[in-house]
């Protein structure tokens, strides 16, 4: 079955510096991937997307980058804040119905 | 322009009872979904819905779990009996007919006694 993983539980990084959070996933009929942002208490909070015929796609002090050869999706975030402490998920999806989650990352900023 | 709404935010339950948790999806919206999510865990499908349709559900455990979406009105996951294993977030999420993204509420927090 499908399967979306996490590398890292933890990530610390100082403010100001950038952060990669890694996920790998399984199934090669995945075409659409999200990464979602979740703080404690709250719901998943969109944060950007990426279609399967796309290699990489930028938003406001994200980037996305997904590598199909090895099922690799990563998250960038540029000069990280302490606002950007959360847990991060990435979803995936093969059709426009249920995504499959991964464990998350929880980010964490030290100042 | 309100996001999808759940309610209660909140819902403790003893053991044997039943737990009703409603969605509201986003305005326009006709395509909900359920997931679970256990403590320091990811979320898990539960069920696919449309109007008065269930078209997955797939995620589901089989006995004491159920769940609607009527023409008129929220969507409704329904536990009955429940258990401390029932013990979780439930998150709802919405989108658009043919859309890939999904907006989630901020979820009912069921705690079995």
């Amino acid at each position: 079955g499908e399967s979306v993983g996490l590398h890292l539980p933890t990530l610390s990084v100082q403010e100001g510096d950038n952060s990669i959070i890694n996920c790998a996933y399984s199934n090669s009929a995945s075409d659409y991937f999200i990464w979602y942002k979740q703080e404690s208490g709250k719901g998943p909070q969109f944060i950007i997307d990426i279609r399967s015929n796309m290699d990489k796609r930028q938003g406001q002090r994200v980037t996305v980058l997904l590598n199909k050869t090895v099922k690799h999706l990563s998250l960038q975030i540029a000069a990280t804040q302490p606002g950007d402490s959360a847990v991060y998920f990435c979803a995936s999806t093969g059709t426009a119905s249920k995504l499959t989650f991964g464990t998350g990352t929880r980010l964490q900023v030290t100042l | 322009n309100a996001g999808v709404m759940q309610n209660p935010r909140h819902l403790v339950r003893r053991r044997g009872q039943e737990a009703r948790l409603r969605c509201s999806p986003m305005k326009g919206h006709s395509h909900v979904y359920w997931y679970r999510q256990l403590p320091e865990e990811g979320l898990k499908f539960m069920v696919y819905l449309q109007k008065e349709n269930i078209i997955d559900e797939s995620g589901m455990p089989k006995e004491r779990f159920s769940a609607e979406f009527p023409k008129e009105g929220p969507s409704i996951l329904r536990i009955q009996q429940v258990v401390r294993g029932d013990s979780a977030a439930y998150f709802c999420a919405s989108s658009g007919k043919g859309d890939f993204e999904q907006y989630f509420g901020p979820g009912t927090r069921l705690t079995v006694t």
